[in-house]
């Protein structure tokens, strides 16, 4: 079946705008999770979803990041009042379960905040 | 929550020489230990993982060794080839319901 997708690929903003980022997960998948690399870093966690649970939202950098997941299934990674420092690459992964399956992940939304 | 170490941050070698990178973890709960590769531009993918339970797995070129008492597991590519070079990212969940905590990467470099 298809794979994790995000949307869009990229994403230009000007300092100070709202963006929202898309996530589709592996259908069936039931932990959700959200990343972030700077250019040539690693994988910073932001927030994971499992299941009906309270999402994990210990990764969040600040009160401007939200994301929440619909249904147990779409989530929606939103950045307020975006900054130069929130430029990056969102990677989102899915997998079946938590603590023991591997995770899936999209091709990320390349966001530039000018 | 839970911290992984991962070293080297850069790797050299020539093309058919082996590569090792460490990573150490801090809980000892901690039962799931994927290892990802990230070539440039692209996603990262999964290319081999170790549960708890067992202390080593191959897969061809590629080994992953696990040590729980030390708390810490390596990845291990022989007769390395100019496709390796990629940056590699070690993982951890805590425990089962949490999140996937990763290392900061190493990036491999295979010259011919």
């Amino acid at each position: 079946g298809a794979g994790v997708s995000q949307s869009p690929s990229n994403k230009v903003t000007e300092k100070g705008k709202d963006v929202e980022l898309r996530c589709d997960p592996i259908s069936g998948h039931t932990a959700l999770y959200w990343y972030r690399q700077s250019l040539g870093q690693g994988l910073e966690f932001l927030i994971y979803f499992q299941g009906n649970s309270a999402p994990d939202k210990s990764g969040l950098p600040s009160d401007r990041f939200s994301a929440e997941r619909t249904g147990g299934s779409v989530s929606t990674l939103t950045i307020q009042r975006t900054q130069q420092e929130d430029s990056a690459v969102y990677l989102c992964a899915s997998s079946a379960d938590s603590g023991n399956s591997p995770l899936h992940f999209g091709n990320g939304t390349r966001l530039t905040v000018t | 929550g839970e911290n992984v170490e991962q070293h080297p941050s850069t790797l050299s070698v020539q093309e058919g020489d082996s590569a090792v990178i460490k990573c150490t973890y801090s809980d000892s709960a901690s039962n799931y230990f994927p290892w990802y590769k990230q070539e440039l531009g692209k996603r990262p993918q999964l290319i081999i993982d170790i549960r708890s339970n067992v202390g080593e797995k191959k897969d061809q070129r590629i080994a992953v060794t696990l040590n729980k008492t030390a708390k810490h597991f390596s990845l291990h590519i022989t007769e390395t080839q100019p496709e390796d070079s990629a940056v590699y990212f070690c993982a951890s969940f805590e425990q089962a319901g949490t999140a996937l905590i990763f290392g900061k990467g190493t990036t491999l470099s295979v010259s011919s």
